[in-house]
C-alpha cells in the first residue's frame, strides 16, 4: 500500500525556536497534501491543504506566517512552525492524495509530536 | 451543524466479538465519500474503508465491513471478530466532491477489545 513519512517523528524545542516537519510520499506522486493538527483526545483539525507548485490554502483562524507550508516537488511538503509557543506542542499529521487514481484515499504519516518548552 | 457525528466516546468489546462504531454525516452534495480510519496509541492514522455515495453495495475490507444507509445518512463501521489488536481510536470522516475538497473528520471513538 501507498506509504507517507514524516520527519521527525518527535521534536522538542525551545520556544521562539522554528521547527521544520518535512512529509513524504515514499512511492507515489502527491499532488496534494494536508496538515492536519491533533490536540489530546480530540479528532484532526485541517490546518491547510497544500498543492504542488502553488500556494497552500488555509483554514479559518490558522496563521499563516505562523505556520509555513512549502509543497515543492510531488513526493515533499513541508511545514515550518515559526517562533514556536508552548501552545503550539501537539501532534501534527500530513496526509497525501494519490494522483491520478481512480478512488480518493488520502494517506497519513505516522504523525510529529512536537514538544514546546 | 457538525457534518460528522460520532456518538460514542467510548466501545469495549470482548474479543472474537463483532463491533459497530457509530456514524452519521450531513451534507447536501449529491457526491461524496465516506472514510474511516483507526489510529492507535502511536498516534499514526491508518486508512481503513471507503465508501462512495454512489457505490450499491456497502464497502469491505477483510473484517471490516460499512453499513452505509444512505436515507439514514449513516456510515457505521462493523468489525468482526475482534482482536486485541484493535483497541485504538476510530475515526469517520465524509469528503464532499462537489462543494470542495476538505475532510470532516467526526470526533472519534475510542474501542478497547477485551480479553
Amino acid at each position: 500500500g501507498a506509504v507517507v513519512s514524516q520527519h521527525p517523528s518527535w521534536v522538542i524545542c525551545k520556544s521562539g525556536t522554528s521547527v521544520k516537519i518535512e512529509c513524504r510520499s515514499l512511492d507515489f506522486q502527491a499532488t496534494t497534501m494536508f496538515w492536519y493538527r491533533q490536540f489530546p483526545k480530540q479528532s484532526l483539525m485541517l490546518m491547510a491543504t497544500s498543492n504542488e507548485g502553488s500556494k497552500a490554502t488555509y483554514e479559518q483562524g490558522v496563521e499563516k506566517d505562523k505556520f509555513l507550508i512549502n509543497h515543492a516537488s510531488l513526493t515533499l511538503s513541508t511545514l515550518t512552525v515559526t517562533s514556536a509557543h508552548p501552545e503550539d506542542s501537539s501532534f501534527y499529521i500530513c496526509s497525501a492524495r494519490e494522483s491520478g487514481q481512480g478512488t480518493d484515499t488520502q494517506y497519513f504519516g505516522p504523525g510529529t509530536r512536537l514538544t514546546v518548552l | 451543524a457538525q457534518k460528522i457525528t460520532q456518538t460514542q466516546p467510548g466501545m469495549f468489546v470482548q474479543e472474537k466479538e463483532a463491533v459497530t462504531l457509530d456514524c452519521t454525516y450531513d451534507t447536501s452534495d449529491p457526491s461524496y465519500g465516506l472514510f474511516w480510519y483507526k489510529q492507535p496509541s502511536s498516534g499514526e492514522m491508518i486508512f481503513l474503508i471507503y465508501q462512495g455515495s454512489y457505490d450499491q453495495q456497502n464497502a469491505t475490507e477483510g473484517r471490516y465491513s460499512l453499513n452505509f444507509q444512505k436515507a439514514r445518512k449513516s456510515a457505521n463501521l462493523v468489525i468482526s471478530a475482534s482482536q486485541l489488536g484493535d483497541s485504538a481510536m476510530y475515526f469517520c470522516a465524509m469528503r464532499e466532491y462537489v462543494t470542495g475538497n476538505q475532510f470532516y473528520f467526526g470526533t472519534g471513538t475510542s474501542l478497547t477489545v477485551i480479553p
